[in-house]
Parts: C-alpha cells; structure tokens; sequence
C-alpha cells in the first residue's frame, strides 16, 4: 500500500554510465515531480509533470530526461553521468489544490558515480 | 542566495526542553509548509499554513505563518527523541512549484 515508491534504491555505477530510477504513486495525484537533494540536504526541485505533461523544467542539464508513460509514473534517464551527479533524487507527488502544492515523497535513491 | 532562511541549521537539545526553528523571506507565500525527513527515507510533510497570522497545533508542535507571510516558525514542547530529524519549510509563490529552505537539523537526546 505504498504511496510513492522508488526503484532502486540505491544505485552505485561508473561515470560516463546511463541509469534510470522508477517512480510509482498510487494516490491519484495529477503533478509528479522529480528532486534532488545534496550532501549538505538542500532539497531542489528538477522537473514537474501534469497529467502527463511537463510544467517545470529547472535549470538541469541535458542528460537528464523525464518520461512520463502515464500520470501515475514518472521515470528519470540519466545519460553520461557525472561525479557532481551522486545524490539522493526523490519523486513526490501533489494532488492540484490551488497554490499549496502538498507534496508526498518516495523514498528515495541515493546515487553514488564511482 | 536562498529564498527561504532556516535557522538555526543545527540544534542538539536534552529531552524535555523546548525549540523554536524559525523560516524567514523577504518575499511573499501563498502557502508555508513543513516536513519532517528521517535517515534514509523522503520528507513527510507536518503541516501547512495558508492565511497570515495562521496558527496550527500537532500535538507538541505549533506552527506559525507571520501576518505577512514571508516568514514562519515551528515550535516544539519537551522534545522527545523520536523528534530527531531534518525538519524543511517550504514555500509556494502561487506557483505550481516549491521552494525549499536549507533544512534544520535537531537532535534530541535522552
């Protein structure tokens, strides 16, 4: 009955690899979205989904690519990855409710690139 | 330059002793919330506040959203350990996106 859900969660690959991290919800939630947290735990927002549909793409490098295959997942491809791409990226949810945006958090994948 | 100032960063307390962890902006939300984040797992959203001057109680915890809302403040009475964590707030500009403070981490001993 897991809410968000995430896989893997731990990832540990070579620089230069692709990888892709799964996201589920099962809430019902319109808006996805993908985060990344650093090692000091600031927590920033990477891109966001609506029924599909991208409505936030952060200033976040080209080898990352979101794929939405319907509005209960969101997937994130990393290509060529880099050492400054070891993190921990968490999926959240949020059912629209004007200007609050309550946010429901996988548990996230923490990335380490060798 | 962050958006939303925590303060303080880092906060190691006894049981029993109460806390106030405090999210400052020089801008304007729609709405505040807080989340709680234990090791290894996702931040679990605690409460939110949407109307200036806003006050809500869970439990030990009161949060406050300033009368402006540019600002906000967590509140815990005799805290326990199981209150140990990263607590964030975070801020809507009636927008579809969050931003995020820097994050308060407490430890509280027994």
């Amino acid at each position: 009955d897991t809410a968000v859900s995430q896989t893997p969660k731990y990832l540990v690959t070579q620089m230069g690899n692709d990888k892709s991290i799964k996201c589920e919800q099962n809430l019902g939630h319109d808006t996805m979205y993908w985060y990344k947290q650093d090692s000091k735990k600031f927590l920033k927002i990477m891109f966001s989904y609506n029924n599909k549909e991208l409505i936030i793409n952060e200033t976040v490098p080209n080898r990352f690519s979101p794929k939405s295959p319907d509005k209960a997942h969101l997937n994130l491809h990393i290509n060529s990855l880099e050492l400054g791409d070891s993190a921990v990226y968490f999926c959240a949810s949020s059912q629209e409710r004007p200007q609050v945006y309550e946010q429901f958090f996988g548990p996230g994948t923490r990335l380490t690139v060798l | 330059t962050q958006l939303l100032e925590q303060s303080p960063q880092f906060l190691s307390i006894q049981e029993g002793e109460n806390l106030t962890v405090y999210c400052n902006s020089s801008s304007v939300f729609s709405s505040l919330q807080w989340y709680r984040q234990e090791p290894g797992e996702g931040p679990v959203l605690l409460v939110t506040v949407v109307t200036g001057g806003e006050v809500k109680k869970l439990k030990r915890l009161t949060f406050q959203f300033g009368d402006a809302r540019k600002d906000s403040s967590l509140h815990i009475t005799a805290a326990q350990p199981g209150d140990t964590g990263l607590y964030l707030c975070a801020g809507s500009q009636y927008g579809n996106k969050l931003v995020f403070g820097a994050g308060t981490i407490l430890r509280v001993k027994s």
